[in-house]
């Protein structure tokens, strides 16, 4: 019940298109879902985070899109640059569990120019 | 804003040697700090939690006196890494977070290498 299952495991998109990236949960006490971009050899770096009161958050190209009733959240990269190109990993986290996040297994974007 | 500094950013060392990872916030008061470890192409694996002053609380699975943490400070968590074998090679990630709650901040990380 724990778990967040991200999909797909890798991605390739043409530069200028549209990325979409999935994740599904099951445990309905979440409250907080991030979305961490993460270059090689790097840590990971926040994207762009939702709360389960809102179904959609815009910064910029990158959109969080929330359903609660279906238990998914996706990330939407619009304008797809070859900087994007990096791993993406979805998380969630509950406020009694000291605020731990639990990961998604990630996904690998390519941006093909 | 909200920066977190892990040092150093690469250790290569003999085996049953100890190794020590500093993980600094520079611009906030970091309540809790975790430690996470990541293996190529995989996500990241929670190892500890520790909160400023306490114990740090570990995962399963994960040796308390294989990996010691310290959180002496509200700007400071160390991991050591004692007697250090190959299987221990990995990249350790640290990561923080204020009295708010969330986001959680993360260092760059350390690759460690055992030889």
């Amino acid at each position: 019940q724990q778990q967040v299952k991200q999909s797909p495991q890798s991605l390739i998109v043409q530069k200028g298109g549209i990325s979409i990236i999935n994740c599904a949960y099951e445990n309905t006490a979440f409250d907080y879902f991030p979305w961490y971009q993460q270059f090689p050899g790097k840590g990971p770096a926040l994207l762009i985070a939702i709360r389960p009161d809102v179904s959609e958050k815009k910064e910029g190209r990158f959109t969080i899109s929330f359903n609660k009733s279906a238990k998914q959240f996706s990330l939407h990269i619009m304008d797809s640059q070859p900087g994007d190109s990096a791993t993406y990993f979805c998380a969630a986290s509950t406020l009694d569990s000291n605020y731990q996040l639990i990961w998604g297994a990630g996904t690998k974007l390519i941006i093909k120019p | 804003g909200a920066v977190v500094s892990q040092h150093p950013s690469r250790v290569i060392c003999k085996s049953g040697t100890s190794v020590k990872i500093e993980c600094r916030s520079l611009d906030f008061q970091a309540t809790t700090m975790f430690w996470y470890r990541q293996f190529p192409k995989q996500s990241l694996m929670l190892m500890a939690t520790s909160n400023e002053g306490s114990k740090a609380t570990y995962e399963q699975g994960v040796e308390k006196d294989k990996f010691l943490i310290n959180h002496a400070s509200l700007t400071l968590s160390t991991l050591t890494v004692t007697s250090a074998h190959p299987e221990d090679s990995s990249f350790y990630i640290c990561s923080a977070r204020d009295r708010g709650g969330q986001p959680q901040h993360f260092g760059d990380g350390t690759r460690l290498s055992i030889l």
